[in-house]
């Protein structure tokens, strides 16, 4: 069993929807989580970062995180074809020196 | 600009043919990483780095070595490339612990 599963999708919405992406994990020690879009030919950059459970808001994204389902979501907001990227939860236990990355999920907001 | 960079951004070689692919880092980073990206995989971790002389397997290590003799570079060397090693190379660094990643290019790496 992966330690992180993802759904790849692809996803597709139309401008001004809202997104809700999602990851399930099977480690319990896991207690950072993150959120990284990756738009095509470029690496991955930081988009929301939570620690442990709970919700965490930065304009359009939330990031929820139920520890207790192992269940973690990112929710995108009034989506827009800047938007359309794939995006990649990441986990790490409290050492926070090796991180699990999910498949990714390609997203596509259509205009 | 801070960033990290990656060269090469495009490799084609031969089976057992050693090759290094370098990585260096100006944002006086601690920590720094090397994943490979496989479609349907995601980013797997190879190695990564805590300090200068400080390293430690991640979770697809086989096949690679690192070494990190200087804070900035955080070279992947590939002894004797596989096909089985074709794939998109990302190397990350960061401040250290519960810290923002910051990803390179990438190198296009393909092992005939």
């Amino acid at each position: 069993q992966k330690e992180v599963e993802q759904d790849p999708g692809p996803l597709s919405v139309p401008e001004g929807a809202i997104v809700s992406l999602n990851c399930t994990y099977s480690n319990s020690a896991f207690q950072y989580f993150m959120w990284y879009r990756q738009y095509s030919r470029k690496g991955p950059e930081l988009l929301m970062y939570t620690y442990s459970s709970g919700n965490k808001e930065d304009g359009r994204f939330t990031a929820q995180v139920d520890k207790s389902s192992k269940y973690i979501s990112l929710f995108i907001r009034d989506s827009q074809p800047s938007d359309s990227a794939t995006y990649l939860c990441a986990m790490s236990a409290d050492n926070f020196n090796k991180f699990y990355f999910g498949s990714g999920t390609k997203l596509n907001v259509k205009p | 600009e801070a960033q990290v960079t990656q060269n090469p951004r495009y490799l084609i070689t031969v089976t057992g043919k050693k090759l290094t692919v370098t990585c260096s880092q100006n944002m006086n980073h601690e920590y720094m990483s090397w994943y490979r990206q496989d479609p349907g995989l995601g980013l797997r971790q190879i190695y990564y780095s805590m300090n200068v002389e400080v390293t430690d397997k991640g979770d697809v290590p086989e096949g690679y070595k690192v070494s990190r003799k200087e804070k900035r570079n955080f070279p992947l060397i590939l002894e004797s490339p596989s096909p089985n090693q074709t794939s998109l190379y990302f190397c990350a660094s960061s401040l250290g612990l519960v810290s923002e990643q910051f990803f390179g290019p990438g190198t296009r790496l393909t092992v005939l």
